[in-house]
């Protein structure tokens, strides 16, 4: 069963424009982590923000956490068509260490 | 340093067939996962290791997946026999001992077709 879900679906800019993709997950958490996966590889840690943090960054990444209202949004400052990638958040829910993925959000780099 | 090291990369069967993943993980990483990825999803776990010691397989279908991990280094995930369903991703991660654990490393995968 999928935690996370996020939002849109897919994105679409223009190089060097800034995207921004959410996550919203349904229960509490220890931490939250947002994960890149390029056409044909695995998926590559990017960045992971606690429960009792609100703001980390990252280069140019920035993510943020509200756990009142169970949401996380990442922000991918000046976009490379490198950045083309789907990307997911996974929350870790409990001491056991287990992730669990939303769907993700495709993101397109056009150069 | 070497990433989780995934063979077959592809791997096409006919449906019934048995077929077999292998993974070699980071060294000194003493935690493997095991994810299924479905088109358009995110993963799946499907079971975690602590050394040789299966600590959750609760998503595992027991009735035709099985896997193992001997000596606790590299793993094997195995489906017999495979159904047109199963087509999709496998793909494996380690994560380092406790201290940083909650960072997963993950492999390139391997792409499962069933015909």
């Amino acid at each position: 069963s999928q935690q996370g879900e996020e939002d849109p679906q897919a994105l679409s800019i223009q190089e060097g424009e800034n995207a921004t993709m959410n996550c919203s997950y349904k229960t509490s958490i220890n931490n939250l982590q947002w994960y890149r996966q390029n056409s044909g590889r695995g998926l590559v840690h990017l960045i992971l923000i606690r429960s009792n943090e609100r703001e980390k960054h990252s280069g140019r990444l920035r993510v943020t956490l509200d756990t009142s209202k169970k949401s996380s949004s990442l922000l991918i400052t000046a976009s490379r068509a490198a950045d083309t990638a789907s990307y997911f958040c996974a929350t870790d829910g409990g001491s056991n260490y287990k992730l669990t993925f939303g769907k993700g959000t495709l993101l397109t780099v056009n150069p | 340093e070497a990433g989780v090291v995934q063979s077959p990369r592809y791997k096409i069967i006919e449906k019934k067939q048995p077929v077999a993943f292998w993974c070699n993980p980071i060294s000194g990483h003493n935690t493997l996962y095991w994810y299924l990825q479905n088109l358009g999803q995110g993963p799946e776990l499907l079971i975690r290791y602590e050394n040789e010691e299966a600590v959750d397989d609760s998503q595992l279908p027991k009735d035709r997946f099985s896997a193992e991990r001997l000596k606790g280094v590299d793993s094997t995930l195995k489906i017999q026999p495979a159904e047109l369903g199963d087509s999709a991703v496998y793909l494996c991660a380690s994560s380092p001992p406790i201290a940083d654990q909650e960072t997963q490393y993950f492999g390139p995968g391997t792409r499962l077709l069933v015909l």
